[in-house]
Formats: C-alpha cells, structure tokens, sequence
C-alpha cells in the first residue's frame, strides 16, 4: 500500500529563514511519481513539482528546492529565504502508475500536510 | 488542457439530509477521476476513483457513495449526511499521458 508521511504538522519560522519540509513515502511499485503541492487559506491546490522514481536529480526553482532520495525514501522540500507569501499548507504526495506501461497516473496519496507560517 | 468543474463553493446542509456533489471535466476524454476529502486541520484524503464510466473504486469505507453515469462526469452522493461528513470535498482528474492532475475549487460542506 502507498503511504505518504509529513511527519512535521506545524512550523514556524521568521521571513529571511530558510526551512526544510520533510516527507517520507512508502510503495512497492518501482514505478511512481511524487508531487508537493501547495494549499493557501482559500483552499485551491497549486501545484509545485513533480518527480519521477527513475529520476533522482534534485531540482532548483528560484528559491524552490528538492531532495529526493530513492535511498532513504524522502522527498523534502526546502524553502530559502522564507517570505510571509509562503505561508500555507504544503502536501507531499505519492501517485502509483498505471495504464499501458505505467504511462497513466493513478490514485495519489497525500500526508497529512504542514502548516508553514512565515512570520514578518 | 483539462479544467475541473466543481459546485456549490460551499453547503451547509441538516444532519439526516441527502448529498449531492456533481463534478465535471472539460479538455480530457475517458480522464481518471478522484474524490477527496479534508477534514478541519487534516490532510487529503482518497474517497473514491474511476477510471471509466461506471468503474468506481472505493478507498474508504463510509457513509458516501460515487457515481460516474457519464465519462466526464463524477457525483458523491450520500443518502443521509452525518456530521462527520462536513469538510473540504476536491475532485481531481487526470488524462493519459498528462504530467499531473488538475484539481476543482472545491465544496467546503458543513453538516449541522
């Protein structure tokens, strides 16, 4: 079974801080993708990123960073230099393949979220 | 690209009474559908999943049901609501070959 876990519920930081997200997941499929999505008090999901199982370099997006590690099945996320904007809640998620060839997502799982408050 | 059509925004519905939430998609032909739930302060969670009209996978067993009578086209539906039914209620779609799922706008129901 999939299984995503955030295991930091609430965090609070001080804009200019930088701040890592954590997230580890579980699957047997040796085929799956992960995505982090971010959620604002209007409640709509914006996603982030996707990351591929086969495909372990880590990405930079303006402040944006990832780590993934098949390794240690982790997939965190930082943010650099943390901004009052960047407040909301964050989700990490897991998506099994399927279809033909696994050229279809699946079901997604999510972890339970972290609340990140950037604090002025 | 595909869009997600979600309605009403919000509900407050009675304990006892039914539920009705359509979901629709735009862009995408024979998509994968998805139900989820957010509890108050908790995370997503899977409720329902289609891959085709009729073809409905349950995640969670509970007091909701699923439909999809058209394929672009996805109803939860409840005979009669409970209290613990209140919460943020997305639906999701994804096509072959996308590179991610497209989410609704949501319908935050409140049970009283």
């Amino acid at each position: 079974a999939q299984k995503v876990t955030q295991a930091q519920t609430e965090i609070s930081v001080v804009e200019k801080e930088d701040v890592t997200l954590d997230c580890v997941y579980e699957t047997r499929d040796t085929t799956y993708y992960l995505f982090w999505y971010k959620q604002p008090p209007s409640g709509e999901l914006v996603f982030l990123i996707r990351r591929n199982s086969f495909d372990e370099q880590n990405e930079i997006s303006g402040r944006y960073s990832w780590n993934f590690q098949k390794s240690t099945s982790s997939f965190n996320f930082t943010i650099t230099a943390s901004q009052v904007v960047d407040s909301a809640v964050y989700f990490c998620a897991l998506s099994e393949a399927a279809g033909d060839r696994g050229s279809t997502l699946g079901r997604l799982y999510f972890g339970r979220g972290t609340q990140l408050t950037v604090w002025p | 690209s595909q869009t997600i059509h979600q309605w009403p925004a919000t509900l407050v519905q009675p304990v006892g009474s039914p539920l009705s939430l359509e979901c629709t998609v735009e862009g995408t032909s024979n998509p994968n559908l998805y139900w989820y739930r957010q509890a108050a302060g908790r995370g997503l969670q899977l409720l329902f999943y289609s891959v085709g009209i009729g073809q409905i996978s349950s995640e969670v067993p509970q007091n909701l049901s699923a439909s999809r009578p058209q394929d672009r086209q996805f109803i939860l539906s409840s005979k009669k609501l409970l209290l613990s039914d209140s919460g943020f209620y997305l639906c999701a779609g994804t096509g072959a070959g996308a590179y991610g799922y497209t989410f609704g706008s949501g319908t935050r129901l409140t049970v009283v």
